[in-house]
């Protein structure tokens, strides 16, 4: 699986939308963008993933580049809820197994 | 809340000793991996197992080893504990293996004395 970097650490204003930037330059075509979070003292929770276009749910929306070398989770009004580490993880869907490969994370500090 | 339970919540133990840990995956899940957190760092891959047989590996010895039983429920099991072995131990599971989104439990906490 590609390797991703992210800022290790993010202050946001608790309302306004917070973008988390995610760098995986070595994505491969088959290769999904998946972003979860860890709440302090909590196991991981899935947020959003997506393979090339734009995607969005009730949690948050996923911008990918067009060149896939990138992408922005955007959490439109953050809360203090928000305060957590996010995991950008880039993987290929197959049936040999599908672990999640975490890098350091982006913490997030919601502040008030 | 993810459905998937972890027990212990907390447990120490000594360098040298056994452990068992449990979890009990999400309702209809089939597939229940195992993460090692230690602290400051990103969840580590241990292994995977997938209708009772295991079906992937991360970088951990022999001496962690897994069971998944017939109703999905799963235990890890680490034989000579060492002192790095103290870490938050995740369990996650998944209903098709392979992909989509896998379901967290709160994990253990493991101390090695």
């Amino acid at each position: 699986d590609a390797k991703t970097t992210q800022p290790p650490s993010m202050d946001c204003a608790e309302g306004r939308a917070a973008n988390l930037p995610c760098n995986h330059s070595t994505i491969s075509g088959n290769e999904y963008v998946y972003w979860y979070r860890q709440i302090h003292s909590q196991g991981p929770q899935y947020i959003i993933h997506g393979l090339k276009n734009n995607e969005t749910n009730e949690m948050a929306s996923l911008i990918i580049t067009e060149d896939r070398k990138s992408s922005t989770l955007i959490l439109p009004h953050a809360t203090l809820r928000d305060t957590a580490v996010y995991y950008c993880i880039v993987r290929v869907e197959n049936n040999a197994g599908n672990m999640l490969t975490f890098g350091g994370g982006t913490r997030l500090m919601v502040k008030p | 809340e993810t459905g998937v339970t972890q027990s212990p919540t907390h447990l120490i133990k000594t360098r040298g000793q056994q452990v068992t840990l449990r979890c009990s995956s999400q309702s209809g899940h089939n597939t229940v991996s195992w993460y090692q957190q230690a602290l400051g760092q990103g969840p580590q891959f241990i292994f995977q197992y997938y209708r009772e047989e295991e079906n992937g590996r991360g970088n951990f010895p022999p001496r962690f080893s897994g069971l998944q039983f017939p109703n999905y429920s799963s235990e890890l099991n680490v034989n000579a504990l060492e002192l790095d072995d103290s870490a938050l131990y995740l369990c996650a599971s998944s209903l098709v293996a392979g992909r989509d989104e896998q379901f967290f439990g709160p994990g253990t906490r493991l101390t090695v004395l």
